[in-house]
């Protein structure tokens, strides 16, 4: 049984330009959430979604976006990567809405 | 006041001794509680969850849940050194799915 997935591992990008990062739901879940951690504190939530619309979402700019394909699977795009946009971003999966979210991997990104 | 408070740590716990880890939230709606355990450089791992007040026990980890207090916990019964990590408590408030985080309390078990 397939847990998170998430790709690119890691991504070393410069200031001013794009990125997208990718997510594979746990077997089952049909729900992803992204998150950002910045080092040494507690992971942010960025948004949410299900059935391929955006249910939920943080206090973060519209930089910020993202899609979730038929298959579940989910992309974050960052638009106009700033330095403060580095961080460890999360992945979580659940089924519906307000069960237990499993963490992929992560993806770290390091914006210079 | 932040939504999810967590004493930051470290929290030193000699082996084979309990480790209880605390966690306040502010908003009274919030219904259901998660533990999270993260080693360092690696993603957040799901121990324990409970929606109920009252106890929940899963082999060495109990959570505890105290609604009219707004507080939730963590014991770690007969500690390893592999228990050293950071452990995040995060909440579901009423409205929604996002799980809010506290800033993590780290552990370290000494042997």
């Amino acid at each position: 049984d397939a847990g998170v997935t998430q790709s690119p591992t890691h991504l070393i990008k410069t200031r001013g330009q794009q990125v997208t990062l990718r997510c594979s739901p746990k077997s089952g879940h049909d729900t992803v959430s992204w998150y950002q951690q910045a080092l040494g504190q507690g992971p942010q939530f960025i948004f949410q979604y299900y059935e391929e619309e955006e249910r939920q979402r943080g206090n973060f700019p519209d930089r910020f976006s993202g899609h979730q394909f038929p298959n579940y699977s989910s992309e974050l795009n960052v638009n106009a990567l700033l330095l403060g946009d580095s961080a460890l971003y999360l992945c979580a999966s659940s089924l519906g809405v307000g069960n237990e979210q499993f963490f992929g991997p992560g993806t770290r990104l390091t914006v210079l | 006041q932040k939504e999810v408070e967590q004493n930051s740590g470290p929290l030193s716990v000699p082996e084979g001794a309990i480790a209880s880890l605390n966690c306040t939230y502010s908003d009274r709606g919030s219904q259901s509680f998660f533990w999270y355990r993260q080693y360092s450089g690696k993603s957040p791992e799901l121990i324990m969850f409970i929606y109920s007040n009252g106890d929940k026990e899963d082999g060495r980890f109990t959570a505890q849940l105290n609604k009219a207090s707004q507080y939730v916990s963590l014991l770690i019964r007969d500690s390893q050194p592999s228990d050293s990590a950071t452990y995040l408590c995060a909440v579901i408030k009423a409205a929604g799915n996002k799980l809010t985080f506290g800033g993590g309390t780290r552990v370290l078990v000494k042997p």
